[in-house]
């Protein structure tokens, strides 16, 4: 199957720091998401980004498919950001972009 | 407030136990999941349900049962589980096909003793 690599594992920053989480995929894929999980477990969904770049306010994210990553952009980080941010794809050869394969993770702690 | 509502939060059931997760949105998706994440872990897909049929059992042990008795609604039945099953169970929805919109619920804490 699709093998996901996040990095790094883990990020500590100071309040109103930015910083880049990187995603890289083993396969061509046809979703890709990026989804925030806070420390009472809730995963939020941030980007639908299999292609292209997004904006929602502090956060970016840019995937590159034919060259088998994306890249989530974290501005003027707030103490709220801390938490787990995944990766999750779904491989071309899925019929559906249905079946994500999440990555390990990375650990953010934001402290003010 | 989650669109995907997750009942009961918690739930510490003995080896022996029959329970039931149950999962409910009104998003109109047609595609319904579940999802296992043990402590530190990233989520582990369990089942994938699209139009209300059951499209992707990823090997799970029997003692796991899905059921989606309607559009909106997910269960999961559970019976006999082991203590290596204590995880936090998520059901997430999306549009079928593109897998957009994905949303997932607050999720049940289990725990077999």
């Amino acid at each position: 199957g699709i093998q996901v690599e996040q990095s790094p594992p883990d990020l500590i920053l100071q309040e109103g720091a930015n910083s880049t989480l990187r995603c890289n995929f083993s396969d061509s894929v046809n979703n890709l998401q990026w989804f925030h999980q806070n420390p009472w477990g809730q995963l939020i969904n941030l980007f639908y980004i299999p292609s292209g770049t997004k904006q929602n306010g502090r956060l970016s994210a840019t995937t590159v498919a034919t060259e088998r990553y994306s890249l989530l952009y974290i501005s003027s980080s707030q103490t709220t950001d801390s938490g787990v941010y995944f990766c999750a794809v779904a491989g071309a050869q899925e019929t559906s972009g249905s079946r994500l394969t999440f990555g390990e993770g990375t650990q953010l702690t934001v402290n003010p | 407030d989650t669109e995907v509502t997750q009942t009961p939060k918690h739930l510490v059931m003995g080896m022996t136990n029959k329970k039931s997760l149950k999962c409910e949105q009104h998003m109109g998706h047609r595609a319904m999941y579940w999802y296992k994440q043990k402590a530190k872990k990233p989520p582990e897909l369990m089942f994938v349900y699209s139009y209300e049929k059951l499209s992707i059992n990823e090997s799970v042990p029997s003692r796991f049962s899905p059921e989606c008795p309607n559009s909106s609604l997910l269960n999961l039945h559970l019976h006999a589980l082991q203590p290596e099953d204590s995880a936090l169970y998520l059901c997430a929805s999306s549009q079928a096909g593109t897998g957009y919109g994905y949303t997932f619920g607050s999720g049940t804490r289990l725990t077999v003793v």
